[in-house]
């Protein structure tokens, strides 16, 4: 079984120009999640995914972050404009229905802004 | 609100050693506890978790953790590790009934030959 796909792996950006990243969940899970893990620290929940309905974004700054799921599969999230403190990994996770099922970890995309 | 915190940042051991990683958790309910492990430029693995039933709990690669509920406490152990053990593990708590977890700030576990 193919694991959860993100691209790209590595990306480096200045401050004020956007990024968008692309997560592919394992197939047949319903459920994606985005997480931002900021060096040093662990993984934080941004938004929540249950088919192409958003769950919870309570944790995403609206003002700069945006993300989709267009026909409750792919994803990307999008940051615009970026800021220095916005460099992290950005981890995609998806499970197989809800929150009462095991989450897969993507490699994660690892963002420089400079 | 539930929270973790990782005792340690880093623990460096040499082959063979036992080693501990030491997690205390708070919530004023019931909780899952889990532990992830990162190997270098990958994505967090799920090593082992505790739903309820037996306090210890086993993974495939010879860690071990006891939830020990007095103490607030989800320790993650192995008697003797490999240098392939080298890795960023993170506990989590999560509320019953939910597996989002909130996650520790990782302890680094350096294995030396």
């Amino acid at each position: 079984e193919a694991g959860v796909a993100q691209s790209p792996r590595y990306k480096i950006i200045e401050k004020r120009q956007s990024v968008a990243f692309w997560c592919n969940p394992i197939s047949g899970h319903a459920t994606l999640y985005w997480y931002q893990q900021i060096l040093g620290q662990g993984p934080k929940l941004l938004i929540q995914f249950q088919n192409n309905g958003v769950v919870d974004d309570s944790q995403l700054p609206k003002d700069r972050f945006s993300a989709e799921r267009l026909k409750g599969v792919d994803s990307t999230l999008k940051i615009q404009p970026a800021k220095l403190e916005d460099s992290a990994v950005y981890l995609c996770a998806s499970s197989l229905a809800g929150i009462d099922y095991e989450q897969y970890f993507g490699p994660g995309t690892r963002l420089t802004v400079t | 609100a539930q929270s973790v915190t990782q005792l340690d940042s880093q623990v460096p051991v040499f082959e063979e050693a036992p080693v501990e990683l030491r997690c205390n958790y708070s919530s004023s309910v019931s909780v899952y506890l889990f532990w992830y492990v990162q190997y270098p430029n990958q994505g967090l693995q799920l090593l082992l978790k505790y739903l309820s039933g037996s306090t210890l709990v086993e993974s495939i690669n010879g860690f071990d953790a006891e939830f020990n509920k007095s103490q607030t406490s989800f320790h993650l152990r192995k008697p003797s590790v490999h240098i392939s053990d080298t890795a960023e593990y993170f506990c989590a708590v999560s509320l019953r009934g939910s597996y989002i977890p909130t996650f520790g700030r990782g302890t680094s576990l350096i294995v030396h030959p």
